[in-house]
């Protein structure tokens, strides 16, 4: 059964215009995290929430954003999508901060997005 | 600043063994894990290792020097369904957020 699923799988949105993808989680986790993987490159976390307390990486664009109006579900808005924002968005959960053995990082199968 | 590195890609036999290497250079350091990605799929978690030694499972080792900053995952009996990305990722020291600094990953490549 899935755990972190992300929807959709592929979005194709066009130059500028806003998008929002999707998260959500059966695994009743407090933390869940956005990450952006170019192709060939390490995934790059852009910012994750604990409960409702939202912490943005420093070198996030403002063009990113992120909503979690509740436990299972979280959002990321790009609010004017440009070329260079192609990439996968990997959405992940951990239990807590305390990442071990049993408490890892469980990761979403990901949306592929496609700037036209 | 920080760093982790990996081989851009490695290329092995069906039933043969790999070792895919990560050095890592952080502020500080609370642990270090191995993730599994095939191509378009999500990452999975495969080992931890937060002290000095061989942690195995299975048919896959993960291995870590903390003074040397050194790690390396160890694949055995190889199969084709292995042929996937291998990230390293690093948990900082200096993190109280659960946040892994991840490599570029390793591209392997199981030939027959």
């Amino acid at each position: 059964d899935a755990m972190v699923i992300q929807n959709p799988r592929y979005q194709v949105t066009q130059f500028g215009k806003p998008v929002t993808l999707s998260c959500s989680q059966t695994l009743n986790h407090n933390v869940m995290y956005w990450y952006q993987q170019k192709s060939s490159q390490a995934p790059k976390l852009l910012f994750h929430y604990y409960d409702k307390d939202f912490n943005n990486e420093a070198d996030t664009p403002d063009n990113f954003q992120s909503r979690r109006p509740n436990t299972s579900f979280c959002f990321l808005d790009i609010r004017s999508p440009g070329l260079g924002d192609a990439a996968m968005y990997l959405c992940a959960t951990s239990r807590s901060y305390r990442l071990a053995q049993q408490e890892t990082q469980y990761f979403g199968p990901g949306t592929r997005l496609l700037v036209l | 600043g920080q760093n982790i590195d990996q081989p851009t890609e490695m290329t092995a036999t069906e039933g043969a063994i790999v070792q895919i290497n990560c050095t890592y250079q952080t502020s500080g350091f609370n642990g270090l894990f191995w993730y599994q990605q095939h191509a378009g799929e999500a990452p999975t978690f495969l080992s931890y290792n937060v002290l000095d030694g061989l942690e195995e499972k299975g048919r896959f080792s993960s291995f870590l020097s903390r003074s040397k900053g050194y790690s390396y995952l160890l694949l055995k009996e190889l199969q084709m369904k292995d042929s996937a990305s291998y990230l390293c990722a690093v948990m900082e020291g200096s993190s109280n957020t659960g946040k892994l600094i991840f490599g570029q990953g390793t591209t392997l490549q199981v030939k027959p």
